[in-house]
């Protein structure tokens, strides 16, 4: 099956500076890779996604980078903001015969200091 | 809230014990899911379901049960064969059993092994 890996775990920044956050995948076959933001308490929630057809995909502050050959995709950042402070988890599709069901990462804990 | 109901928000088991935990949409997706969360472990699928009356394992199924007698309704039973309960629970939904769309979470439910 699909395997997942995030990195960092926990990742502090400044606010104003930028942090980026990595993961691999391990099905060749997957082509959906959706980002989630938690905050503490609270439900997950998408906040962007990337097929496989595309390489980059922006939205305001944030931007995901996809590298297939490579099997590997990235959650950018900008600008941050205390209340971009939550964890996030990186996911990818898979599918087992026509189940379709998503593998998550274990999830990184930014931290924005105000 | 959101279009994916779970409750209750808290439940409390004792040892071996049965518990329920409710989970309804009315978004008329088709999938349904269930994780499990604990602290560094990121969500681990327990099971899910593409179509009514249809159901899979997932990555950690033992010591759970599910039904998917309607739709909107997908419960899950925690059984005294589950060890280590103590967990938080999510629900999601999806519109399709076909890859590429996002999960729409429920809030969760924390259970507690008193």
């Amino acid at each position: 099956g699909e395997n997942v890996e995030q990195h960092p775990s926990t990742l502090s920044v400044q606010e104003g500076d930028s942090a980026v956050i990595k993961c691999t995948y391990s099905d060749s076959a997957s082509n959906y890779f959706p980002w989630y933001k938690q905050e503490l308490g609270k439900r997950p929630q998408l906040i962007i996604d990337i097929r496989s057809n595309v390489g980059e995909k922006k939205d305001q502050r944030i931007a995901v980078t996809l590298n297939k050959t490579a099997k590997h995709f990235s959650l950018h950042i900008t600008e941050t903001q205390p209340e971009d402070s939550a964890v996030y988890f990186c996911a990818a599709s898979s599918s087992g015969g026509s189940n379709y069901k998503l593998t998550f990462g274990k999830g990184t804990l930014l931290t924005v200091n105000p | 809230d959101g279009g994916i109901t779970q409750s209750p928000k808290y439940l409390f088991r004792k040892e071996g014990q049965n518990v329920t935990l409710s989970c309804e949409q009315n978004l008329n997706h088709d999938a349904m899911y269930w994780y499990r969360q604990d602290p560094g472990q990121g969500l681990r699928l327990i099971y899910y379901s593409q179509i009514v009356n249809d159901f899979q394992k997932g990555d950690i199924a033992e010591g759970y049960s599910v039904s998917r007698e309607k739709k909107e309704s997908f419960p899950l039973t925690v059984t005294s064969a589950q060890k280590n309960p103590t967990a938080f629970y999510l629900c999601a939904s999806s519109p399709s059993p076909g890859q590429g769309y996002g999960y729409t979470f429920g809030s969760g439910t924390r259970l507690t092994v008193v």
